[in-house]
Order: structure tokens, then sequence, then C-alpha cells
């Protein structure tokens, strides 16, 4: 079962503004990753965050993670056209599992 | 660089076919990954391996077999190809740590006609 759910499933912007995905999860886990797919590629790995933590920044990148309410948000800051893509959440399971479990994605449009 | 290497980018199987996917990574990672990727479905684990000739049960075993004789190497097998498993197939590998990220290959997309 999927153990990641992302929100919205698309999302279409301009250009220069910010875009925001959720993701939602279903057990302790021990981090959660937020990966980007170009249309037919494989997946590129963007952030980690980890359970004892609250934020991340990388970039133009911002990852929260609200572990009591099983959330996380990922914000892209002045977007580009060329962030159009697929974003995926990932969660790695608390105990000795070492499960990547992936969500549904969100479909992320740039417009220029 | 770092890589994840699929043997095939684009594969045309016959229903019935015995079918290899092979993933080869250079990185001397512990585990391995086998997902599905299907539109509306987002990524769904198959198999994963977490030590040579180890293995375990993703989300979506059914019609899979895996093997892992060497580290580097983790093949997919679908025993009897059938249309359904029509799909795009991502291997990926990550270290055994766990705080660490996965790196993927590049995908195959597997048509059986």
């Amino acid at each position: 079962s999927q153990q990641g759910e992302e929100d919205p499933q698309a999302l279409s912007i301009q250009e220069g503004e910010n875009a925001t995905m959720n993701c939602s999860y279903k057990t302790s886990i021990n981090n959660l990753q937020w990966y980007r797919q170009n249309s037919g590629r494989g997946l590129v790995h963007l952030i980690l965050i980890r359970s004892n933590e609250r934020e991340k920044h990388s970039g133009r990148l911002r990852v929260t993670l609200d572990t009591s309410k099983k959330s996380s948000s990922l914000l892209i800051t002045a977007s580009r056209a060329a962030d159009t893509a697929s974003y995926f959440c990932a969660t790695a399971p608390g105990g000795g599992s070492y499960k990547l479990i992936f969500g549904s994605g969100t479909r992320l449009l740039v417009r220029p | 660089d770092v890589k994840v290497t699929q043997s095939s980018r684009y594969l045309v199987k016959r229903t019935g076919e015995k079918v290899f996917l092979e993933c080869v990574q250079d990185m001397d990672h512990e585990n391995m990954f086998w997902y599905r990727q299907d539109p509306g479905l987002g990524l769904r684990l198959i198999y994963f391996s977490y030590d040579v000739k180890m293995k375990e049960k993703g989300d979506i075993p059914e019609g899979y077999s895996v093997s892992r004789e060497k580290k580097e190497r983790f093949s997919l097998i679908l025993e009897s190809a059938s249309t359904n498993q029509t799909s795009m197939y991502l291997c990926a590998s990550s270290p055994s740590d766990r705080g660490q990220h996965a790196f993927f290959g590049q995908g195959t997309r597997l048509t059986v006609v």
C-alpha cells in the first residue's frame, strides 16, 4: 500500500511564483525524502529530512516535517520553467526495514 | 559520477515470455530496489534486497521474482510476461545507512504485447 500521498495531484503556476506540495504518510518514519522526475526519466533526489528535524533548506527548496500530523511539505520558491516535473515524497519507515515507500506524486507545470 | 544503470531503456516482449530486467550499481550499496510506475499510481515497490542473496517482497510481488548473486547487480524476472505488466520499471540503490537517499536508474519502459 502507498505510504505517502501527495497533494495536489497537479499544480500549474506562473514562472516566479512559489509552488507548495504536500505529502501525508501513515506510519512512523526514520526520514522523509523528496525526489524529482522529469518526463520519462529516473528520479533524482532533492532533499532528505530526518524524523527529528522540523525544517530544512536547500537553495530554492524548503521542506517541513510535522511528525505529529504525519505530513510534510515541499516549497519551491521563485519557480522557473525548468522546475516543470513530477515531485514525489518517499518515506523510510521506522524500525529495521530498509524499504523506501513512495507516494503518487505531484505534477508541477511552471508556465513561462 | 555515481551510477545506477538499467540494461535497456525500451523493451517489447510477447505474452508468456520470460523477461529479465538487469540493474547494476557502481556505488557498493547494500540496498537495491525494483519499482514499477504507472500513471496515477506513483511508484510501487515490487522487491528489494538488503544484501547479496537476501530479498524481501514489496507491495506488488505477484508475477515477479528477483535475483541478487553479486552486490552490484539486481535482476527482476517476469516469469511469464502478461499485458498487465506493461509499465515503467525503475531500479534504485542506497547504502545501508538508513539516513541516506537512493539513486535511481533511467528506467526501462516495458511493453508486453
